[in-house]
């Protein structure tokens, strides 16, 4: 069965400091992953999302994330956080085998101090 | 292109009341799912279609919820009794077939409690 876990529950950055935000995944097969934010009564948005190919994905809002296959991981960063990045964020996987169906982690809450 | 459209935005209930939520995906989505989102955690796959199909409905509590998509477009989730435990919201999304199916796009929820 597929789980994702995210370590941290709360973040708290200071405006332009760096930010990581930690996703481990089990999954037997070659998974598909995204980065999905979610803003107080919103939605989820799509940050970005590796599928294939290059291991460094870039997305929106000057979101970047790494695929480490032997590490189960895909870590979330942005070099420096702007006060509107305060959200929760949340790491998601996916597979073809699983007929597309997402797993999702219990997500990160970020803080950001001005 | 017009999002995922939910409704209501917001729902009070007293347990042992049922609800109806709403939800019309993108045009053309052929696959559409409901999560439920508990506070404090992830959204959790309740069920997916497949045009008016289900596809998997392995964690939806079919004593009390049932969903439909009549004509493969819209879809309406339905609790009948509510427990306090279903205060939750509850996310529907939607995803294209083909090469981007994978990709699914989120409506802005509807937000339940059960009081």
């Amino acid at each position: 069965a597929q789980s994702v876990t995210q370590p941290d529950i709360h973040i708290t950055v200071s405006e332009g400091a760096s930010l990581e935000l930690r996703c481990n995944y089990s999954y037997g097969a070659t998974p598909y992953l995204f980065w999905y934010v979610q803003s107080p009564g919103q939605g989820l948005q799509l940050l970005l999302k590796y599928f294939s190919g290059d291991t460094l994905v870039q997305g929106i809002k000057g979101f970047e994330a790494e695929f480490k296959r032997s590490q189960s991981s895909f870590n979330l960063r942005k070099p420096s956080v702007h006060w509107s990045d305060a959200a929760e964020y949340f790491c998601a996987v996916g597979a073809w085998a699983a007929g597309n169906k997402l797993t999702f982690g219990g997500g990160t809450r970020v803080l950001v101090k001005p | 292109e017009a999002g995922v459209a939910q409704s209501p935005r917001y729902k009070i209930i007293e347990k042992r009341q049922s609800v109806a939520f709403w939800c019309n995906p993108i045009s053309g989505h052929a696959t559409l799912y409901w999560y439920q989102q508990i506070l404090g955690q992830g959204p959790k796959l309740l069920i997916q279609f497949q045009n008016n199909g289900v596809v998997d409905d392995s964690q939806l509590p079919k004593d009390r919820f049932s969903a439909e998509r009549l004509k493969g477009v819209d879809s309406t989730l339905k609790i009948q009794p509510a427990k306090l435990e279903d205060s939750a919201v509850y996310l529907c999304a939607s995803s294209p077939t083909g090469t981007d199916s994978y990709e699914q796009y989120f409506g802005p929820g509807t937000r339940l409690t059960v009081t």
